[in-house]
């Protein structure tokens, strides 16, 4: 079935520091959501890309999804401590496809 | 905003017992969704709905069952709880199966078989 890989699985960065995480399908995707977990909380809707190559930011979070859309990216510039986390990525693999299939995501801690 | 509710935040059963996760949202959402987390296996779906009175199996029903007979709740139920099942249990919901919505979650019920 559907795979979506999700690496690093941990990134500690200083605060100020950039940080990324990148996720990889294997298999074409219709659209590809991201979501945020607090440590202790519940994931947390970010954005979603749907187009070939699309590129959207928040603020100082940058996401991408890849031209042949199996790959997606999600940079965040300067971190900081509000950014601390799990970051999952997720897709869906086609029309008609109901199961949206997570990443097992990356953990970031910022050191202050 | 759109609330998922979870009816306990934590519960600690007995092995054997049957047991029954409420989740209640409040949008008109038309799908469902039960996961379970698991430190180092991330996100897995155990059963999703997309309609009253259906259900569809997800990557890991063995042991469950679910139930929606209003649109609004979706119900998992351990037959006879065990202790590998001990597990943080997320309740999701999204508007359609149009795949232009993102999926909001309760805030979970961590279970604990003993």
């Amino acid at each position: 079935g559907q795979q979506v890989m999700q690496i690093p699985q941990y990134q500690h960065v200083q605060e100020g520091e950039d940080f990324t995480t990148y996720c990889n399908s294997s298999t074409t995707l219709s659209n590809i959501q991201w979501y945020k977990q607090r440590p202790g909380g519940h994931p947390v809707f970010l954005i979603q890309l749907v187009k070939s190559g699309e590129v959207k930011k928040q603020k100082r979070l940058t996401f991408q999804f890849g031209e042949a859309k199996k790959n997606s990216s999600l940079h965040i510039t300067a971190t900081q401590t509000t950014d601390v986390g799990t970051y999952f990525c997720a897709g869906h693999s086609g029309a008609g496809s109901y199961q949206l299939t997570f990443g097992k995501g990356t953990k970031l801690s910022v050191i202050p | 905003d759109v609330k998922v509710t979870q009816s306990s935040r934590y519960l600690v059963k007995r092995t054997g017992e049957k047991v029954f996760l409420e989740c209640v949202q409040d949008m008109d959402h038309e799908n469902m969704f039960w996961y379970r987390q698991d430190p180092g296996l991330g996100l897995r779906l155990i059963y999703f709905s997309y309609d009253v009175k259906m259900k569809e199996k997800g990557d890991i029903p063995e042991g469950y069952s679910v139930s929606r007979e209003k649109k609004e709740r979706f119900s998992l139920i351990l037959e006879s709880a065990s202790t590998n099942q001990t597990s943080m249990y997320l309740c999701a919901s999204s508007l359609s199966w149009q795949a232009n919505y993102g999926y909001t979650f309760g805030s979970g019920t961590r279970l604990t078989v003993v």
